[in-house]
């Protein structure tokens, strides 16, 4: 079983939409989870943390984690076509070590 | 000023040879990271280096040999390139090594062997 799982798509959803983008993964011991957004031949960038069960907001973005479940996902509201980009999930695996393990990426398309 | 650079852009070359990556960060971070991202878009780390020293070594082929002369530079040096090692190769850093801290990436380098 691969230590991060996403759907890697492709997934489109209109502009204006709401896109979901989820996240699983198996070690019950991950701490940290982050989202990258990585544009086509472009580098990721780091655009949403989160360490606590519940939602966290930051603008049009709310990350949401829930560890009973092993889940974390990554609402974007009033999805825009700039938001078109593939979003890495990735976990702190090994807790006291900046380690992330990274899924394979969910593509996203926003359809104008 | 760039955060996180690393060059070459692109690299291409014929099985067998030896080639090297440069990384430099002037954020002032202790660690500094090696990731290969395949064609498929995985992201894996391959090393980490704080502050100079080999903190993450993810059982890649000693062909790989990561070099740190200062914690604001960290290069990769590979010896005897494979098909296999084609990939976009990513220099990150970080301001320390525990967790709850975010990645700055460079650009990449594509790595193309033919």
């Amino acid at each position: 079983q691969k230590e991060v799982e996403q759907n890697s798509g492709p997934l489109s959803v209109p502009e204006g939409a709401i896109a979901s983008l989820n996240c699983t993964y198996s070690d019950r011991v991950s701490q940290s989870f982050f989202w990258y957004r990585q544009y086509s031949g472009k580098s990721p960038e780091l655009i949403m943390s989160i360490y606590s069960n519940g939602d966290k907001e930051d603008g049009r973005f709310t990350a949401q984690l829930n560890k009973a479940s092993q889940y974390v996902s990554l609402l974007i509201r009033d999805s825009q076509p700039s938001d078109s980009a593939t979003y890495l999930c990735a976990v702190n695996v090994d807790f006291g070590n900046e380690k992330l393990t990274f899924g394979t990426g969910t593509r996203l398309t926003i359809i104008p | 000023d760039t955060a996180v650079s690393q060059t070459p852009k692109y690299l291409v070359t014929q099985m067998g040879n030896d080639k090297s990556i440069k990384c430099e960060q002037n954020l002032g971070h202790d660690t500094m990271y090696w990731y290969k991202q395949d064609s498929k878009k995985f992201l894996k780390i391959m090393f980490s280096y704080n502050n100079k020293e080999l903190i993450i070594n993810e059982t890649v082929p000693n062909r790989f040999s990561p070099k740190s002369p200062d914690k604001a530079h960290l290069n990769l040096h590979i010896n005897s390139l494979e098909l296999g090692d084609s990939a976009v190769y990513f220099c990150a850093s970080s301001p320390s090594w525990v967790s709850e801290e975010k990645l700055f990436f460079g650009s990449g380098t594509q790595l193309s062997v033919l």
